[in-house]
């Protein structure tokens, strides 16, 4: 699976968005780009995942570059409970094995 | 459904002692997963179970670990004896066909070995 980078953590203020970058340039054709994220304490929890195309759900929106070499996770309004450490994975489906290469993730810190 | 549970939530031991920790999946969810989690060495998956076999345990980190799962809804994790350098959190995710539309994990299981 391709390797990703981000940066270690981020600030947002309550209320705005909050845009978290990944850059993921040695990603393949069939790999999808995974975001999870994990609350102190708690296990992590999938966010969202997409392949090419823009992605959303009730969580949050996935944007990938059209080369596919970065992407942006956007929590559209944040709170306090989003602050969390905020894993980018890429994985390439079917032929990887299901080991999630969580790497250090971007530490996420909402304030009032 | 409840999602992943998991049990203890905390374990404290002595070293050399065996320590098992317990895991049940969401229902119909094929796929388990064990992961270990420290801040040294991040989460590391040890074991995956395909249909209840064990299908990749190539992460085990030595033969004083072991896991099981005797039936779709409950897996083991056991470690004997225990070593203070096993102190982690643990978790079990399930997912359904690979986890495609992602992993559910639980809670975890903080052990401490003393």
């Amino acid at each position: 699976d391709a390797k990703t980078t981000q940066p270690p953590s981020m600030d947002c203020a309550e209320g705005r968005a909050a845009n978290l970058p990944c850059n993921h340039s040695t990603i393949s054709g069939n790999e999808y780009v995974y975001w999870y994220r994990q609350i102190h304490s708690q296990g992590p929890q999938y966010i969202i995942h997409g392949l090419k195309n823009n992605e959303t759900n009730e969580m949050a929106s996935l944007i990938i570059t059209e080369d596919r070499k970065s992407s942006t996770l956007i929590l559209p309004h944040a709170t306090l409970r989003d602050t969390a450490v905020y894993y980018c994975i890429v994985r390439g489906l079917p032929n990887s094995g299901y080991a999630l290469n969580f790497g250090k993730g971007t530490s996420l810190l909402v304030t009032p | 459904d409840a999602g992943v549970i998991q049990s203890p939530r905390h374990e404290v031991t002595e070293m050399g002692q065996e320590v098992t920790l317990r895991c049940k999946p969401i229902s119909g969810h094929d796929y388990l997963f064990w992961y270990r989690q420290t801040m040294m060495r991040g989460l590391e998956l040890l074991i995956y179970f395909n249909n209840n076999v064990p299908i990749d345990d190539s992460g085990m980190p030595e033969d004083r670990f072991s896991a099981k799962m005797p039936n779709a809804s409950f897996s083991t994790l056991k470690i004997q004896p225990s070593e203070p350098r096993d102190s982690a959190v643990y978790f079990c995710a399930s997912s359904l066909s690979g986890g495609f539309y992602g992993y559910t994990f639980g809670s975890g299981t903080r052990l401490t070995v003393v």
